[in-house]
């Protein structure tokens, strides 16, 4: 069975651009969480999806934004890069809302590197 | 606001020796607690985890341990090896939100 997979796995942006990440989750799921991983930090939630809809909200600026499409794949979008934009983006996915299981599971993330 | 603390943030041990990692939440209706290992390049991937109504759990050479009073857990790697090398990170799930928390993460190199 498939894992969760993102695309690209890197991608080079300058200050300004738009970058667009992707997220397919694994067979079943229809979580999707975002977070944000710079450089030898920790994890930062972004945004959490479910059943098509946003349902949380990490503390960034409207500019992260994303949405989920009827096959719980989703976007991770972000307007106006900056230079602190550069991290590593990891989607995970779960049964919904963590479901009676919970685990989460990471896909192997997209690099975003913003010059 | 919903926090976990995550304790050491580096952490060197010679091969065969024990590693124990521990992390300390906040938030009381958090009711689930996963633990990850990030390998250099690699996504976080789920090595253990406990729910809220058991103590400890086992599996091999890891176990972790829940003390809900205290709202502590920790994770225990026996008989480490140098493959064990990585970044371990801690997470606390609110029960009503499903939000996930992370720590900020531990280095823990094994010495061969």
């Amino acid at each position: 069975e498939a894992g969760v997979t993102q695309s690209p796995t890197h991608l080079i942006k300058t200050r300004g651009q738009q970058a667009t990440l992707r997220c397919s989750p694994i067979s079943g799921h229809t979580s999707v969480y975002w977070y944000q991983q710079a450089l030898g930090l920790g994890l930062q939630f972004l945004l959490w999806y479910d059943e098509g809809e946003e349902r949380n909200r990490g503390n960034f600026p409207p500019r992260f934004s994303g949405r989920q499409f009827p096959n719980y794949s989703s976007e991770l979008n972000v307007n106006a890069l900056e230079l602190e934009d550069s991290a590593l983006y990891l989607c995970a996915s779960s049964f919904q809302g963590g479901g009676a299981d919970g685990e989460l599971f990471f896909g192997e993330g997209s690099r975003l590197t913003v010059l | 606001g919903e926090n976990v603390e995550q304790h050491p943030s580096t952490l060197s041990v010679q091969e065969g020796d024990s590693a124990v990692i521990k992390c300390t939440y906040s938030d009381s209706a958090s009711n689930y607690f996963p633990w990850y290992k990030q390998e250099l390049g690699k996504g976080p991937q789920l090595i253990i985890d406990i729910r809220s109504n058991v103590g400890e759990k086992k599996d091999q050479r890891i176990a972790v341990t829940l003390n809900k009073t205290a709202k502590h857990f920790s994770l225990h790697i026996t008989e480490t090896q140098p493959e064990d090398s990585a970044v371990y990170f801690c997470a606390a799930r609110d029960s009503g939100t499903y939000k996930y928390i992370f720590g900020t993460g531990t280095r823990l190199k094994v010495l061969a």
